[in-house]
């Protein structure tokens, strides 16, 4: 199975910080890298897919880069809504679908 | 605009049997595109693929978890179901269906995610 190891595991932030959570797969997933975001309770939305390509009604402070086997999710300007768990996930290998640990996303 | 939803026991007796369907509104599960999937995540941890059904029928599953699971679909209901043999308190979780995308390879929309705790 492709490992996807999420760096940091959590962050403290501010409203209005630029944040940075990295992603980074065991092997070369070419842009095969989804993020998702999860708030207490709820399930998981997605917010970009494809590296990339932000999800219809997602706030365009979020955005995503990368490829092969190093990822980014980066959010511009932080807002309260904001604080959250975000995870990505692999779907290179779709018959082996695998999700990265989560990166907790804190109020400083 | 479709909808899922997860729909089971929530307290399921060691080495039993886990079931749980998922009823989708809005769109047809043998509409092409997509397979239906189940999701896991266990308590305050990550979330873990358990396997999904395509709209043909076909059948992928977890490796982890392959012995045990068996996904299956009812198109005159538009459900589809997971089943979970020989459960352990290893497999409490919530529980979650969700719509792949077989073109963009996501997973959108997700159900309210189901609590199975496995006790006696």
């Amino acid at each position: 199975d492709i490992q996807m190891t999420q760096s940091p595991s959590s962050l403290s932030a501010s409203v209005g910080d630029r944040v940075t959570i990295t992603c980074r797969a065991s092997q070369s997933i070419s842009r095969y890298l989804n993020w998702y975001q999860q708030k207490p309770g709820k399930a998981p939305k997605l917010l970009i897919y494809a590296a990339s390509t932000l999800q219809s009604g997602v706030p365009s402070r979020f955005s995503g880069s990368g490829s092969g086997t190093d990822f980014t999710l980066t959010i511009s300007s932080l807002q309260p809504e904001d604080f959250a768990t975000y995870y990505c996930q692999q779907s290179y290998s779709t018959l082996s679908i695998t999700f990265g640990q989560g990166t907790r996303l804190e109020i400083k | 605009q479709v909808q899922v939803q997860e729909s089971g026991p929530g307290l399921v007796k060691p080495s039993q049997t886990l079931s749980l369907t998922c009823t989708v509104s809005g769109g047809s599960i043998s509409s092409g595109g997509y397979y239906w999937s189940w999701i896991r995540q266990h308590p305050g941890k990550g979330l873990e693929w358990i396997g999904y059904i395509s709209y043909s029928g076909s059948t992928y599953y977890n490796t982890a978890l392959k012995s045990r699971v068996t996904i299956s679909e009812d198109t005159s209901k538009n459900q589809f179901s997971l089943k979970l043999s020989s459960v352990t308190a290893a497999d409490t979780a919530v529980y979650y269906c969700a719509r792949y995308s077989s073109r963009d390879n996501w997973f959108d929309p997700w159900g309210q995610g189901t609590l199975v705790t496995v006790s006696s």
